[in-house]
């Protein structure tokens, strides 16, 4: 069965500090992977999504993550945190044709002023 | 704005009370998607529709959950005899099919609180 893990549950950096989230997959196929951002009591917001092609993919707000097949990985990054930032992010698989997604549990962004 | 809308935002309930949560999907899109996010969770996927057709159930959505989707657009989804394991966010979800894939397209959610 497919699953997601963030390893992460809490991480703490100063505004203009780098930041990399991780995530690990487990998915048979060849993955549809999401990172989704959640503020608090909100519905979630696409930051970006790879479904082929360039492992490097842009997203929103500055973000940008990687698909490395052989680690089962897609870690966010963004090279300069705003405090705005601070969020809850979810990384996540596409299954059955895309008809569900996995989550992974999240990981807390905080951002120190 | 032509988002994805639920209603309502937040609702509270006494256990044992029957709950009934609406999404508006975005209109063209003809895949429309319940999720289930208990706190510190990441969202769990519940059912879906193509069209007006309930295509995959979850084995979370016991019994006491219904879902509709009757004309193709709008969805319900009714939670009968509420236990407060049920307190939850409820998210919803729309897609559009068509020759490529398409991401989802996630609703503010309904926050339930069950007393």
């Amino acid at each position: 069965a497919q699953s997601v893990t963030q390893p992460d549950i809490h991480i703490t950096v100063s505004e203009g500090a780098s930041l990399e989230l991780r995530c690990n997959y487990s998915y048979g196929a060849t993955p549809y992977l999401f990172w989704y951002v959640q503020s608090p009591g909100q519905g979630l917001q696409l930051l970006l999504k790879y479904f082929s092609g360039d492992t490097l993919v842009q997203g929103i707000k500055g973000f940008e993550a990687e698909f490395k097949r052989s680690q089962s990985s897609f870690n966010l990054r963004k090279p300069s945190v705003h405090w705005s930032d601070a969020a809850e992010y979810f990384c996540a698989v596409a299954t059955g044709g895309g008809n569900k997604l996995t989550f992974g549990t999240g990981t807390q962004l905080k951002v120190e002023l | 704005d032509t988002g994805v809308s639920q209603d309502p935002r937040h609702k509270i309930t006494k256990r044992g009370q029957n709950v009934t949560f609406r999404c508006d999907p975005i209109s063209e899109h003809n895949r429309l998607y319940w999720y289930r996010q208990t706190l510190g969770q990441g969202p769990e996927f519940l059912t879906y529709f193509q069209n007006e057709a309930q295509l995959e159930k979850s084995r979370l959505l016991s019994d006491r959950f219904s879902a509709e989707r009757p004309k193709g657009s709008f969805s319900t989804l009714e939670i009968q005899r509420t236990e407060q394991g049920d307190s939850a966010m409820y998210l919803c979800a729309s897609r559009l099919t068509s020759g490529r894939f398409n991401e989802q397209f996630f609703g503010p959610g309904t926050r339930l609180t069950v007393l």
